[in-house]
């Protein structure tokens, strides 16, 4: 069974644009989560999904937004982009949205922001 | 305030010998934890779970303990080997939290 896959893994954007990631989750799961990892603060949940409907969300900005897609595909986008929000952005997929369930997460898009 | 403390940033370890990773948690809500294992620019790779109704639960060379008294769980590697050297992401859940909390991590070196 494939994994989670996201798209591009690499990104460079400069200050002010905006972004948009993109993640598949693994077939059959329905949640999925974004997560920032940056060297200071860690992993940080950034927001879940779960059914097209956003069922969790971290204390990010409202730049910080997302959506799924009835396939489960999910893409997260950043708008208006700062230095700090350069980072590795992981995408986890898991079953389903509640209870004890492994998150299986993806390589990453790592983003530099100049 | 962080939920999830992992507070030894780095661990050395000879080959063969066993790797004890240390986990704190405050939110007696968690009810289950996880172990992740991380190599640099790449995606957290699971490694090992446990329900808060169990104190043990042992995969392979890893064993991971929960002593939810004192709200306190270990990761256990052994024999430890050179390829088990990455960073260990302890993460937990339940309650409100629908999402996953991390520790800040633990980087594992395994000396041949």
């Amino acid at each position: 069974k494939a994994g989670v896959t996201q798209t591009p893994r690499y990104l460079i954007k400069t200050r002010g644009q905006q972004v948009t990631l993109s993640c598949s989750p693994i077939s059959g799961h329905r949640s999925v989560s974004w997560y920032q990892q940056t060297p200071g603060q860690g992993l940080q949940f950034l927001f879940e999904y779960f059914s097209e409907t956003q069922r969790n969300k971290g204390n990010f900005p409202g730049r910080f937004s997302g959506r799924q897609f009835s396939n489960s595909r999910s893409e997260m986008n950043v708008s208006t982009l700062e230095l700090g929000d350069s980072a590795l952005y992981l995408c986890a997929s898991s079953l389903a949205s509640i209870g004890q369930e492994t998150q299986y997460f993806g390589p990453g898009t790592r983003l530099l922001v100049l | 305030d962080q939920q999830v403390k992992q507070n030894s940033p780095s661990l050395s370890v000879q080959e063969g010998r066993i790797s004890i990773l240390n986990c704190d948690y405050t939110n007696s809500m968690f009810d289950y934890f996880l172990w992740y294992k991380k190599y640099p620019a790449e995606g957290p790779t699971f490694l090992i779970s446990i329900s808060s109704i169990k104190d043990k639960n042992e995969d392979g060379r890893f064993t991971v303990f929960l002593n939810k008294s004192a709200k306190h769980l270990s990761l256990h590697i052994v024999p430890s080997q050179p390829g088990d050297s990455a960073v260990y992401f302890c993460a937990a859940s339940g309650g409100s939290q629908g999402n996953l909390i991390f520790g800040k991590g633990t980087k594992l070196s395994v000396k041949p």
